[in-house]
This record gives structure tokens, C-alpha cells and sequence, in this order.
């Protein structure tokens, strides 16, 4: 049973454009939110968070926005440059009786960004 | 400051045989953590450790799996009697603390032939 969805498994998006990558999440109990960026090979790189307690977090070119009502949650980059192609995860943590270093990850989107 | 360390990066094994994962984390680091992922996976949670003690392993299988943490030296991650389904990409992330972010290791790939 996924707890973190991604429903796309791939997205591609021309140079300059925003790229938008979506996650889903059925646990209530999640309070906070991970993006990751994976490129071949190599392990998962903190991207940006965001807590339940707010609505929206930037950090340069990459803004989490999170909808709890609808438990989704969304990575937006803009501009998105070739260097941004790569596997995005999602991930959540919560007091659901795991710790809080046990994220539940969904199963990542392949992000291609085309020059 | 280094990353978090893990060796071998490719191990090849044969069904029956032991596998040992070792993972140095970040310098400052107490908080380590496994996670396996899968082919056409995300990644899935295995256990969590710091210095000596085993916090949550309630992601590691039942038989054949264990982990470690010592005082001295690396945490391991021993895969006893390996089969295929064993197979995957085992990554290592440590934390300054219980919170916050994970910094992850470049991974084991684990081959069982």
C-alpha cells in the first residue's frame, strides 16, 4: 500500500520552462515533507522541506507548495535548466510511530529537460 | 568534510554466501540509517541506528538481516545467506541529529547471481 505517490513516472520539460512535479500522500499523520533529487549512480541530495505548519517554501529556483486538505504536494522549477534532469522523490515523515529519520518515499518521477 | 562513505559501491554475491555493507557517516554524525531500493522503486526504510544502539529496524526483514552500529568504526548492514530477490541498491544516510535532513551515501549495489 503506496502511503507517497507519484503518479508520473517521467516528465519532460523544454529549457527555461517550469517544470511541476507532483506527490500525493494517503497517511494523515505525515507532518513533514522531503524532495530529493537523484542522478544515476549516486545517492538521493536534499532538494528542499516543508513542515505541515505552512503552505509554501521557497528556496531559489525550486518552490514546495503542500495542500493538506487534498494531501498533495507539489515541486515547482522555474527556470528549469538541463542540469535539473534527474529522478525526483518524494518523501514524508510523521508521528505515525516510525521514527523520524523512517521516510516513506514515493517512487520518483524522471525529470528530462530538454535544451 | 566528507560525505557519507559506503564500500564497496558493487558487490557481487552468490545465493547462500554473506554480504557486508559498511557505511562511514559524515563527520559530526551520530544518527545513521539503511534504506534498499529496489529496481523501478522508491526507496524503502530499513533501520535506524545511532552509536551502539538500534533505535527502529522496523523495516529490516525478519531473517537474514541485521545491522550495526559500533562505537568504533563503520556501521554494517549483513545479509546472511543472500538470494536474488536481494538484489538492489542499499543506501546509507546519516543525520546530526533525529531530525531534519538525511545526507545519503552513493549506495551498495548488491548483485546476487
Amino acid at each position: 500500500d503506496q502511503q507517497v505517490k507519484q503518479n508520473s513516472p517521467s516528465l519532460s520539460v523544454q529549457e527555461g520552462r517550469i517544470s511541476i512535479l507532483n506527490c500525493d500522500y494517503t497517511n494523515s499523520m505525515f507532518d513533514y515533507f522531503l524532495w530529493y533529487k537523484k542522478y544515476p549512480a549516486e545517492g538521493p541530495t536534499f532538494l528542499i522541506s516543508i513542515s505541515s505548519i505552512k503552505d509554501k517554501n521557497e528556496d531559489g529556483r525550486f518552490t514546495v507548495f503542500l495542500n493538506k486538505s487534498a494531501k498533495h504536494l507539489s515541486l515547482h522549477i522555474v527556470p528549469s535548466q538541463p542540469g535539473d534532469s534527474a529522478v525526483y522523490f518524494c518523501a514524508a515523515s510523521g508521528d505515525y510511530g516510525g521514527s523520524q529519520g523512517n521516510l516513506i518515499f514515493g517512487k520518483g518521477t524522471k525529470l528530462s529537460v530538454k535544451p | 568534510n566528507a560525505g557519507v562513505m559506503q564500500n564497496p559501491r558493487h558487490l557481487v554475491r552468490r545465493r547462500g554466501q554473506e554480504a557486508r555493507l559498511r557505511c562511514s557517516p559524515m563527520k559530526g554524525h551520530s544518527h545513521v540509517y539503511w534504506y534498499r531500493q529496489l529496481p523501478e522503486e522508491g526507496l524503502k526504510f530499513m533501520v535506524y541506528l545511532q552509536k551502539e544502539n538500534i533505535i527502529d529496524e522496523s523495516g529490516m526483514p525478519k531473517e537474514r538481516f541485521s545491522a550495526e552500529f559500533p562505537k568504533e568504526g563503520p556501521s554494517i548492514l549483513r545479509i546472511q545467506q543472500v538470494v536474488r530477490g536481494d538484489s538492489a541498491a542499499y543506501f546509507c544516510a546519516s543525520s546530526p541529529q533525529e531530525t531534519g535532513e538525511l545526507f545519503f551515501g552513493e549506495g551498495s549495489r548488491l548483485t546476487v547471481l
